[in-house]
């Protein structure tokens, strides 16, 4: 079965720290994205990368960045954390683009 | 640019009645269109998928949606609702240009199911 597994469910961080949020899965899709979560707002598109060392920017780049050295691995980096990037944050991987995208069950950082 | 209304961010219904979530989307391209269920503190799941073919597609746990061009719909519907089925509900539209594997989606309708 499709797994997308994030390193953690809850993570608590301090302003101006920086944090790593890593996402691995076990598929071998060429796809993986982040998305950030907030009430009302749906799920917004950080990041995307379609290949090993391939990224390209989403909705909402800015205060972040992006990982991937491996094919299974993408990891979401924020640079200088700021309270404004606390959110639930959701890794997907996919196969092909009119395949569906598979979610890991998400990490609610805080930024305090 | 593709975009995705979901109407009411917040559907309540009765166990056992009909449910019904609304999706509106606008695409340059044919349409590739998603459904997704987020339960409590998970992450997103499939419910179901339109590529091309059959306008009526049905997914898991008794859910059903159906593609109309014509009017630019693809409401989510379940003929009876379950306690079960109390979760946020998402749309979601293939984008076009550039990077095809990227979704729009919709703001999510919260669904309550009253005993």
């Amino acid at each position: 079965d499709v797994k997308v597994t994030q390193s953690s469910r809850y993570l608590v961080k301090r302003t101006g720290e920086k944090v790593f949020l890593e996402c691995v899965q076990d598929m071998d899709h060429e796809n993986m994205f982040w998305y950030r979560q907030d009430p009302g707002l749906g799920l917004r598109l950080i990041y995307f990368s379609y290949d090993v060392k391939m990224k390209e920017k989403g909705d909402i780049p800015e205060g972040y960045s992006v990982s991937r050295e491996k094919k299974e691995r993408f990891s979401l980096i924020l640079e200088s954390a700021s309270t404004n990037q606390t959110s639930m944050y959701l890794c997907a991987s996919s196969l092909l683009f009119n395949q569906p995208q598979h979610f890991g069950d998400g990490t609610r950082l805080s930024i305090l | 640019a593709q975009s995705v209304t979901q109407l009411g961010s917040h559907v309540s219904v009765s166990e056992g009645a009909l449910v019904l979530l609304r999706c509106n989307y606008s695409s340059s391209v044919p349409p590739y269109l998603f459904w997704y269920v987020q339960y409590p503190n998970q992450g997103l799941q499939l419910l179901l998928k339109y590529t091309t073919g059959a306008t009526l597609v049905k997914g898991i746990n008794g859910f059903e949606a159906e593609f109309k061009k014509s009017e630019t719909s693809f409401h989510l519907t379940k003929p009876s609702a379950h306690m079960s089925d109390a979760a946020e509900y998402f749309c979601a539209v293939r984008r076009s240009g550039g990077s095809n594997y990227k979704l729009t989606f919709g703001k999510g309708t919260l669904l309550t199911v009253n005993p």
